[in-house]
């Protein structure tokens, strides 16, 4: 199994609609959680770091299941803007080495 | 530009040679990254410092790559006797020991290797 496991999608949605993406994780020790935003042929940039309590910024929601071992993150109103590579991000347990997923792609169309 | 720096861009080298590449973490960062990345995948974890020290190194890492951090600040990753298999977005990022929980890691561009 691998240690942070995302859907590849893609996930095809129209603009204003409202898309969720799930990320599970396998080490229960992990302590640190973020999602990243990629675009194409770019360098992943922070979205959120996600917190016990969940935290939401503007039209963007991140959650932590600990008890289920998944985090994920909600769009609500998606823009064509939105469209780029998801990529959840996990540290080991114990370290401060973040471990990728593979991400999910969006794709929001008109 | 206080960012992650990253240099070349773009390297495209023939198999058999050998390549470096630089990167320059933000000034008050003391952990440094290398990942890499191919098409359709996550960024893999290579290797890892906190200051000078290499704290990690990924099974991913062959004898064939080596990185270095003189002085804890810029960082190498040289590539010997490359090969096919190696051509790849080559990743830098860094993090402070306080801030990682809030502010995650930064990125540099990456450097883009084909090896041909």
């Amino acid at each position: 199994r691998k240690e942070v496991e995302q859907d590849p999608g893609p996930f095809n949605v129209p603009e204003g609609a409202t898309v969720a993406f799930n990320c599970t994780y396998s080490n229960s020790a992990s302590q640190s959680f973020f999602w990243y935003r990629q675009d194409c042929r770019k360098e992943p940039k922070l979205l959120m770091s996600v917190y016990s309590s969940g935290n939401e910024d503007g039209r963007f929601t991140a959650q932590l299941n600990r008890a289920s071992q998944y985090i994920s993150l909600l769009i609500r109103d998606s823009k064509l803007s939105d469209s780029a590579t998801y990529l959840c991000v996990v540290n080991r347990g114990g370290s401060y080495i973040p471990t990728f997923g593979r991400g999910t792609s969006l794709i929001v169309h008109p | 530009d206080t960012g992650v720096s990253q240099n070349p861009r773009h390297k495209i080298t023939k198999r058999g040679q050998n390549v470096t590449f630089r990167c320059d973490p933000i000034s008050e960062h003391n952990r440094l990254y290398w990942y890499r990345q191919t098409l359709g995948q996550g960024p893999e974890f290579l290797t890892y410092f906190q200051n000078e020290a290499q704290l990690e190194k990924s099974r991913l890492l062959s004898d064939r790559f080596s990185a270095e951090r003189p002085k804890g600040s810029f960082s190498t990753l040289e590539i010997q006797r490359t090969e096919q298999g190696d051509s790849a977005m080559y990743l830098c990022a860094s993090s402070s020991v306080t801030g990682t929980d809030y502010y995650g890691y930064t990125f540099g561009s990456g450097t883009r290797l084909t090896v041909v």
